[in-house]
């Protein structure tokens, strides 16, 4: 079944842009949708369709993709955006979707 | 506000049944497909089962399949998820989730399932 990859890990300082990568074969061209989990905590959505974000997500995260790579950017990081952030999209093939690994961002 | 709100978990010894529900408010529940979703401690999400708002489509994720069965009360505003047959595998937090196109806009809190002797 389809596989998508993500850095277990990612820091950055406070202020600074993290960027989390979800690779996948032939990626490009499949919708891709990102979530926020900290701990303890129900998944929030936080990007969908690539790019859009939900009503009360802040414009500080975005999403865009590039060949077999989407990413996730989070800009002016700040200590609330701790959590591990899951990427996730259809696995048409199968006719499920499939989530990433995870990826733990932390702020230094 | 979208609400949903999971029960039923508890503890199971393997082989044994458990039903789950999920209690939904503040939208037209009976518009929207429906999921379950699971993660086992320290693991990735994996998804469980979908049904359409009227029930004429459902699909399962193979590792549940013919052991687990979805299910929804319209007028009840209520998901159900029919758990036999458990295994260890199964242990997880299952959170029901509300699709938004190929998404999961909202999510419950989730209900914490043990199988274990």
């Amino acid at each position: 079944s389809y596989v998508l990859t993500q850095p277990p890990s990612v820091s950055v300082a406070p202020g600074k842009t993290a960027r989390i990568a979800c690779g996948g074969n032939n990626i490009g061209g499949k919708s891709v949708h990102w979530y926020q989990q900290k701990p303890g905590q129900a998944p929030v959505l936080v990007v969908y369709d690539d790019s859009d974000r939900p009503s009360g997500i802040p414009e500080r995260f975005s999403g865009s993709y590039s060949g077999n790579t989407a990413t996730l950017t989070i800009s002016r990081v700040e200590a609330g955006d701790e959590a591990d952030y899951y990427c996730q999209m259809w696995d048409s093939s199968n006719n499920h979707p499939v989530f990433g690994g995870g990826t733990k961002v932390t702020v230094l | 506000e979208v609400r949903l709100v999971e029960s039923g978990g508890g503890l199971v010894q393997p082989g044994g049944s458990l039903r789950l529900s999920c209690a939904a408010s503040g939208f037209t529940f009976s518009n929207y497909s429906m999921n379950w979703v699971r993660q086992a401690p320290g693991k990735r999400l994996e998804w469980v089962a979908y049904i359409t708002s009227s029930s004429s489509t459902i699909h399962y994720a193979d590792s549940v399949k013919g052991r687990f069965t979805i299910s929804r009360d319209n007028p009840k505003n209520s998901l159900y998820l029919q758990m036999n047959s458990l295994r260890a595998e199964d242990t997880a937090i299952y959170y029901c989730a509300r699709t938004q196109g190929a998404a999961y806009g909202y999510w419950g809190q989730g209900t914490l399932v043990t199988v274990s002797s």
